[in-house]
C-alpha cells in the first residue's frame, strides 16, 4: 500500500513569491492534515479536512495561507506571498477517520524562503 | 505552560541499555497518546499508541500512561544505535487534534 505522497520535496523561493504544496493521502483515508514543523519543534497543525470539508483551520494564517481538497482526495496548500518566517517543513498526514486517531505522515516539503 | 512537554535532550544511553523517554501534558481531558520516532531529515513515524492507564508493550517498546499524574512515557529496551532519533510525544483531547511536544533527541552509543 502506498503511503502519503507529497511534492515537491524541496522548494527554494524568494520572499513575496507564491508557493504551493501538494499531498495525496493513503487510499481510503478520509481525514487529511497539514502541519508545519520548524527546526527543533514538533509539528503544528495548520488545517484538518474531513473529506472535502475543512473542519479545523484555526491555526491557519488566513491572510497568506490557503488550502483546498476539492474532491476529498488530494489537497493543495498555498502560501501567497511567502515571508522569511515561513521557512519550515510542511507535512501532510492522513488517517482513516478522525476518530481513528493514528495518523500517517508523508515525507514533507522543505521550504526555504530567501 | 506548554501543553505537551518533553525534555529536548539529548538523552545518551549505551547500546543494550534501557532508554526512558518522558512526556507530561496539561489537558486533563486528553484521551489518546502517541509516540512518534523522527529520524533527522525524515517525517514522523508512529511507533506506539496508548489510550488507557497502565503499560502497553510492543516488541522492545513499552508505553506507560498515568492519567492522574498526566504523564506518559516510552521505554526502549535493548537500545540499538538505529534507535538514535528524536521521539515526539503527541496528545489528543478528543477533538481529533494532535498536540505535539518538541521531542526528545535520543543517542544510543555503540
Amino acid at each position: 500500500e502506498a503511503g502519503v505522497v507529497q511534492s515537491p520535496r524541496y522548494k527554494i523561493i524568494e520572499k513575496k513569491q507564491p508557493v504551493a504544496f501538494w499531498c495525496n493521502p493513503i487510499s481510503g483515508h478520509n481525514t487529511l492534515y497539514w502541519y508545519r514543523q520548524n527546526l527543533g519543534q514538533g509539528p503544528e497543525l495548520l488545517i484538518r479536512y474531513e473529506n472535502e470539508e475543512a473542519v479545523d483551520d484555526s491555526q491557519l494564517p488566513k491572510d497568506r495561507f490557503s488550502a483546498e481538497r476539492l474532491k476529498g482526495v488530494d489537497s493543495t496548500l498555498k502560501i501567497q506571498p511567502a515571508e522569511l518566517g515561513d521557512s519550515a517543513v510542511y507535512l501532510c498526514a492522513s488517517s482513516l477517520e478522525a476518530s481513528f486517531h493514528e495518523q500517517f505522515f508523508g515525507p514533507g516539503t522543505r521550504l526555504t524562503v530567501l | 505552560q506548554k501543553e505537551v512537554e518533553q525534555n529536548s535532550g539529548p538523552l545518551s544511553v549505551p547500546e543494550g541499555a534501557i532508554a526512558s523517554l518522558n512526556c507530561t501534558y496539561s489537558d486533563r481531558g486528553s484521551q489518546s497518546f502517541f509516540w512518534y520516532r523522527q529520524y533527522s531529515g525524515k517525517s514522523p513515524e508512529l511507533i506506539m499508541s496508548i489510550y488507557s492507564n497502565g503499560d502497553k508493550e510492543d516488541g522492545r517498546f513499552t508505553a506507560q500512561l498515568n492519567k492522574a499524574s498526566q504523564y506518559v512515557s516510552l521505554l526502549i529496551r535493548d537500545s540499538q544505535p538505529s534507535d538514535s532519533a528524536t521521539y515526539l510525544c503527541a496528545v489528543s483531547s478528543g477533538t481529533y487534534k494532535y498536540i505535539f511536544g518538541t521531542g526528545t533527541r535520543l543517542k544510543v552509543l555503540a
